[in-house]
């Protein structure tokens, strides 16, 4: 199992470009989701699908677009990218466990828009 | 609102000493879980360990254990016998709600020193 894989793992933008992130997990999970972090602000969560063909909007989606297409791919497009958006972009996806759902991350992509 | 509060920013510990790691979290829920993960500066995110509020015994992963205070609602991290492998970001979080997903804490940055 490669577990969670995300694609690429570094880029640089110049504002105003557009992108998509690409994460695909082999878990066979239903949930998938996109955060981001930034020093001094922990995760954010961008956008979650809770299962294929369903995605709802997290804390921070403003800027971003996402397609669910299928279960194992989840990707993240940013239309037209803004420095702010320079970020570390971490996709997960979850399985039951307890009360809860237990998150496994892919390994991070980190973005630099200039 | 439900919050998770990580009180330590930075904590140091001595190689093969213990150390804890707090995290407490505001909920009027009476049925819940705390799940611990760990960063390290290569930046993947890694899922260590789950407790859930109904369950009797504090839980154990080899090293990581917690200590559960059910009416404090605090899930401490004990980590034994520190390793130099074991400096990292240190994030608590709840299990979601809605769509399951993740609120993590602001993190505890653990450093172990030789």
């Amino acid at each position: 199992n490669a577990g969670v894989t995300q694609t690429p793992k570094f880029q640089v933008l110049k504002t105003g470009q557009s992108m998509t992130l690409q994460c695909a997990q082999d878990m066979n999970h239903n949930s998938m989701y996109w955060y981001r972090q930034d020093p001094g602000m922990g995760l954010r969560l961008i956008y979650y699908s809770a299962s294929e063909g369903t995605t709802d909007k997290g804390e921070v989606p403003n800027g971003y677009n996402v397609s669910r297409l299928n279960k194992r791919e989840f990707s993240l497009r940013l239309e037209s990218a803004a420095p702010s958006q320079t970020s570390v972009y971490f996709c997960a996806s979850s399985e039951a466990r307890g009360l809860g759902e237990t998150q496994y991350f892919g390994p991070g992509t980190r973005l630099l828009v200039l | 609102a439900q919050k998770i509060t990580q009180t330590q920013p930075g904590m140091f510990v001595q190689e093969k000493e213990a150390v804890t790691l707090d995290c407490t979290y505001d909920t009027s829920d009476q049925s819940y879980g705390l799940f611990w993960y760990k960063q390290p500066s290569s930046g993947e995110m890694i899922f260590l360990i789950y407790q859930g509020s109904y369950d009797e015994q504090n839980a154990t992963e080899g090293r990581y254990s917690l200590n559960f205070q059910k009416a404090r609602k605090s899930a401490n991290l004990v980590i034994s016998a520190s390793q130099l492998g074991d400096s990292a970001m240190y994030f608590c979080a709840p299990p979601g709600t809605s769509g399951s997903r993740l609120t993590f804490g602001e993190g505890t940055q653990l450093t172990v020193n030789p």
